[in-house]
Order: structure tokens, then C-alpha cells, then sequence
């Protein structure tokens, strides 16, 4: 299995306080991306990033912020959380743009 | 912008053959990928076309055709623990290096 470890797996937050998870890998793969899954709506990518501090943003990215000061961390905050950010939180990473992209095991947030 | 259109659900008996279609628009097109996700699990790759044709892994193949822009996962001899998700997806131009997914399809295998 791909090295790639998402913290904290379960997380209950109050609206409007700052929340930060982790994805960290140890596969020195150059791609990294956060995904939220909700019903209905699949994967959809909020931020990726394609180097150390080299990121952009994805379709979803109203609200977050993201980090990649390390090859094998990338940080996905949510500055003030609000309910409709709860979700399921997917990092995946991938060497290259042709090859398959490996999935965390996933961080289930709820903004209460 | 990218659009990919899959159906929401399919069933289906052990032993079958199913055929999962995904039709797609990008901006700049550099494969199809399908992967499979069971609940409450992560996605977890199957295939990968970037040349028209047929590709065979087992009991799954994918197809794509670039003229078409469509491509299709074939599940055969199902099995109860193909009961999942299957998402394809696309790497788009305008998304830079991300993968984009369709929304799903959820295949439940009965007996």
C-alpha cells in the first residue's frame, strides 16, 4: 500500500473555528490533492498541488486554504468552518500526471 | 470546462457482465482512469486509457474512444464483493494536473 496518512480521521468542530488536517506521505510523489465526497456529488477536488510550495485550486476551493512547505505534508485548513463543510476529506498523491493517484483513508469532518 | 457523465446506479446478478459507460468533455484530454470504492472505504484505482482500445486486467477491461469521448468499464463472472462505486475520471487542462470524477456509479451485485 502507498504511504499516505491522513490525521485526524474523525473530526466534530464548532462553525466558525479554524480546522487544519494533515495528509502526509512517504512515497516522495510530486502530486498531491485534497478531495471532499458528499452524497450525490462524487469527489470533488478542492486544492492540488504540484510541488513544495507550488499549489492551485480546484472547483470547490471557496473557504480553504492549503500548504506544501514539505514534499510529504499538505495541509488543508478551513479557516472559519461552516455546516456545509461537512464532509469526507480524501488526500490523494500521485508521481506523475499519468499514473494512478493513491487515496488516504479519509478524514470524516462535521461542523456542528 | 470538464463534465463526466456516468449512470447513478446499475444491478445485477453473481456471474453477470456489466457495463459501466462514461462519457466525458475536457479542455484538453490526457486519459481515462476508473476506480473503485467500497463504503466507507477510499477510492482505489482500476484502469487507465490514454489510447483508444480495449485494456484487460482480470475480470475488469475499460475501453475508451477519443473520437467518441467515451469509455466504459466492463465488470465480468460478478462477484458479491464487486458491490462498490466505480468512478471515472479525467486530467484536464483547466484543472492543471488534478483528476476531475464523475459523480459515481453504484453497482450492487445480488445473489
Amino acid at each position: 500500500d502507498a504511504g499516505i496518512t491522513q490525521s485526524p480521521r474523525h473530526k466534530v468542530t464548532e462553525t466558525g473555528t479554524p480546522v487544519t488536517l494533515r495528509c502526509h506521505q512517504t512515497e516522495n510523489h510530486r502530486y498531491m490533492y485534497w478531495y471532499r465526497q458528499d452524497p450525490g456529488h462524487g469527489l470533488r477536488l478542492i486544492h492540488y498541488s504540484y510541488g513544495v510550495k507550488d499549489t492551485d485550486k480546484g472547483e470547490v476551493s471557496d473557504g480553504y486554504s492549503v500548504s506544501r512547505s514539505k514534499t510529504e505534508d499538505f495541509l488543508l485548513t478551513l479557516e472559519s468552518a461552516t455546516s456545509s463543510q461537512t464532509s469526507v476529506y480524501f488526500c490523494a498523491i500521485s508521481e506523475s500526471v499519468d499514473t494512478e493517484a493513491f487515496f488516504g483513508q479519509g478524514t470524516r469532518l462535521t461542523v456542528v | 470546462g470538464q463534465s463526466l457523465e456516468q449512470p447513478s446506479e446499475v444491478t445485477a446478478v453473481e456471474g453477470a457482465i456489466v457495463q459501466i459507460n462514461c462519457t466525458y468533455q475536457t479542455s484538453g484530454f490526457y486519459g481515462l482512469s476508473w476506480y473503485q470504492q467500497h463504503d466507507g472505504g477510499a477510492p482505489t484505482f482500476l484502469s487507465y486509457n490514454a489510447l483508444d482500445g480495449l485494456e484487460e486486467t482480470g475480470r475488469f477491461s475499460s475501453f475508451l474512444s477519443r473520437s467518441d469521448s467515451y469509455g466504459y468499464l466492463l465488470l465480468q463472472e460478478l462477484q458479491m464483493k464487486d458491490s462498490a462505486s466505480y468512478f471515472c475520471a479525467v486530467r484536464d487542462e483547466q484543472a492543471g494536473t488534478a483528476l476531475i470524477f464523475g459523480k459515481g456509479t453504484t453497482l450492487s451485485v445480488s445473489s
